[in-house]
């Protein structure tokens, strides 16, 4: 059974700030929400990751609500490098194997 | 910086023939897993090993058998293929121990004719 779930695509503008949505209200007290990304073809990227508060990093931040039930990423400047299916992940620890979702094709346009 | 080094990084075989797939982890990663990607698909996880034991099975054929070895390198054996085996295959590498992720190759393509 899927543990989150995500839009199918989404669109952003160049330039513009990227949010994506992620629900995971079955998420248990000790798994963290990991965000990954996979450029076509390309090896899946790891982005960020948090348990309860707000994380932020070079690449983006990730706000997860207070009930812990859903996330969002967002990529403050999104660039046409960012085009990309963008995974959340509920994961134990970091030790854990990663499963993989169906993501979301983010859109980046010019 | 190092990265997770997967060779070859394209291979063709015929069906029923043999391939084997390699991963060389980040230096100092005791973590191997390794994953299939088909065409259009999300990566499905197949197996891992930690400190050269295996320490997870997902969805991988008994046809296919991996090992790591004692430098932490690891290995993906597949055995008589199968056109439905063409797939992106991708290996990440992790320290249990420490504060690092899962970081990934780039992919080993096969190709089953």
């Amino acid at each position: 059974d899927a543990k989150t779930t995500q839009p199918t695509s989404m669109d952003c503008a160049e330039g513009r700030a990227a949010n994506l949505p992620c629900n995971h209200s079955t998420i248990s007290g000790n798994e963290y929400v990991y965000w990954y990304r996979q450029i076509h073809s390309q090896g899946p990227q790891y982005i960020i990751h948090g348990l309860k508060n707000n994380e932020t990093n070079e690449m983006a931040s990730l706000i997860i609500t207070e009930d812990r039930k859903s996330s969002t990423l967002i990529l403050p400047h999104a660039t046409l490098r960012d085009t990309a299916v963008y995974y959340c992940i509920v994961r134990v620890n970091r030790d854990d194997k990663i499963i993989f979702g169906k993501g979301t094709r983010l859109h980046i346009l010019p | 910086a190092a990265g997770v080094i997967q060779s070859p990084r394209h291979l063709i075989k015929e069906k029923r023939e043999t391939a084997t797939l390699k991963c060389y982890p980040i230096p100092r990663h005791d973590t191997v897993y390794w994953y299939q990607q088909g065409p259009g698909q999300d990566p499905q996880f197949l197996i891992s090993f930690y400190e050269k034991m295996q320490s997870d099975k997902g969805s991988i054929p008994d046809r296919f058998s991996a090992q790591q070895f004692s430098d932490y390198h690891s290995e993906l054996n597949m055995s008589s293929l199968e056109l439905g085996d063409s797939a992106l295959y991708f290996c990440a590498s992790s320290l249990i121990q420490g504060r690092t992720e899962a970081f990934f190759g780039q992919g080993t393509r096969l190709t089953v004719v």
